[in-house]
């Protein structure tokens, strides 16, 4: 166990709507990253929160839009949702931004399983 | 951007057989980390190596830092039947920010 969830497991939905995947960290944690996996992909990194401010963008869409709440947890928003968002979503935490000091560590939690009908 | 090449794609062994993968790049990195990913979960960290030249073992595992800082290599012996799984290398440079290999698939014949 990593110390890191994610609600919920598994998400089945229509094209064209909206969902909310949630992350919470592992307790001390305080970068957040989110990462897509499309079935036998590799990783592709999302977006990158930092104690509440985004730190970086990686190949998010526009539909997409994510946050860090005071108390850490994150939220990603899909959007206007296609088959082809179709994914893993996976959340992962470390201790620091891109900016401060130690371990580059980051920290996976089980993963959100989305699928678009 | 950077280029990252991790092979092989994908390996079939029998159990009880030494396995052996390695990542490159053209850039200079600060960090190597390895991580192993079961299907349907999330990635779990093997290994973290921080040090140019350095060699980390964790159990059954072994990985190395190279010494150009351009590559890094795991290796797992005596492979057992939970080995299975896709295998990640992920460095990071000055700015901390993770490239992350496209995997290793692992397949271990009981």
């Amino acid at each position: 166990d990593s110390g890191v969830t994610q609600t919920p497991k598994h998400l089945i939905t229509a094209t064209g709507q909206r969902v909310t995947l949630r992350c919470s960290p592992r307790s001390g944690d305080l970068s957040v990253y989110w990462y897509q996996q499309s079935l036998d992909q590799g990783l592709q990194f999302l977006i990158q929160y930092y104690n509440g401010e985004e730190r970086a963008k990686g190949n998010i869409l526009e539909r997409f839009s994510a946050q860090q709440f005071p108390d850490l947890h994150s939220e990603l928003n899909l959007s206007s949702l296609e088959l082809g968002d179709s994914a893993l979503y996976f959340c992962a935490s470390s201790v620091v931004g891109p900016y401060g000091g130690g371990a580059n560590e980051q920290f996976f939690g089980p993963g959100t399983r989305l699928t678009v009908l | 951007g950077q280029q990252l090449n991790q092979s092989p794609q994908s390996m079939f062994i029998q159990e009880g057989e030494d396995v052996s993968m390695n990542c490159t790049s053209s850039s200079i990195f600060n960090t190597w980390l390895w991580y192993k990913q079961d299907p349907g979960e999330g990635p779990v960290l093997l290994i973290a190596l921080y040090k140019a030249g350095e060699l980390t073992s964790n159990g059954r595992l072994t990985a190395q830092f190279g010494i150009t800082r351009k590559d890094s290599f795991l290796n797992i012996s005596a492979s057992i039947p939970s080995d299975v799984g896709i295998y990640f290398c992920a460095p990071a440079g000055n700015n901390r920010k993770l490239i992350w290999g496209l995997g290793t698939s692992l397949a271990v014949n009981p």
